[in-house]
């Protein structure tokens, strides 16, 4: 399979524990993305990358979150001190840079996180 | 800042008749414009886009989608639905003049589009 895979595909943790979540883009993808779903609403953005540089972070990124694209391949975004309010599905989605201007994302099948 | 609504929560469509999934949108420039389909357990699959041209873009799954200007609008249509089709539906946009922001998409909070038999 040449598509976006991410990895866990579901993660139970406590209140105050650290998750980390990896996202491995299709191959030939500069961009990366983040995106976060929660039950009845649509993704909305934390952040994304162009090869190794992060260009952008949504407010919605707390010093909680960091994410990562060190060799401009593969991502992890990492979650510290959990809250329950950090329980939603984490999309990774990645595009070339000609998909990117005009949105066409690719996106994985994402992350679920339930805090406790 | 831009934004999309997508007035309806769940779509009730009977097989082989026409579905329509209503969008609008706000944006202070001019919009890009998607739709996307996520299905059960799955990640969310690109349908089509409005990027410029011509008002009416065709898409994957027979889909197609009207841009228009004046509504800011771009409603999602499929002239005989399958029950295959049933899924939720996203609406998204980016403005186009936005230039040096994000390069991502605003979603719309998603409509469930359920095709009976």
């Amino acid at each position: 399979d040449t598509g976006v895979s991410q990895d866990p595909r579901h993660k139970i943790t406590k209140r105050g524990q650290n998750v980390t979540f990896r996202c491995d883009p299709i191959s030939e993808h500069n961009r990366l993305y983040w995106y976060r779903q929660t039950l009845g609403q649509g993704p909305e953005f934390l952040t994304y990358f162009q090869n190794e540089a992060q260009l952008e972070k949504s407010r919605l990124l707390s010093d909680r979150f960091s994410a990562e694209r060190p060799k401009g391949s593969f991502s992890t975004l990492e979650i510290q001190r959990t809250e329950q309010g950090d329980s939603a599905m984490y999309l990774c989605a990645s595009s070339s840079r000609a998909g990117t201007n005009t949105g066409e994302l690719f996106f994985g099948e994402g992350s679920r996180l339930t805090v406790l | 800042a831009q934004s999309v609504a997508q007035p309806e929560d769940q779509v009730n469509v009977a097989e082989g008749n026409p579905l329509t999934v209503k969008c609008t949108y706000s944006v202070s420039g001019n919009p890009y414009l998607f739709w996307y389909v996520q299905y059960p357990n799955r990640g969310l699959q690109f349908l089509l886009k409005y990027i410029t041209g011509d008002n009416l873009v065709k898409g994957s799954y027979g889909f197609e989608a009207e841009f228009n200007k004046s509504q800011t609008s771009f409603h999602l249509k499929k002239p005989s639905a399958l029950v295959s089709d049933s899924a939720l539906y996203f609406c998204a946009v980016r403005d186009r003049d936005s230039g040096g922001g994000a390069d991502g998409l605003t979603f719309g909070k998603g409509t469930h589009l359920i095709i009976q038999p």
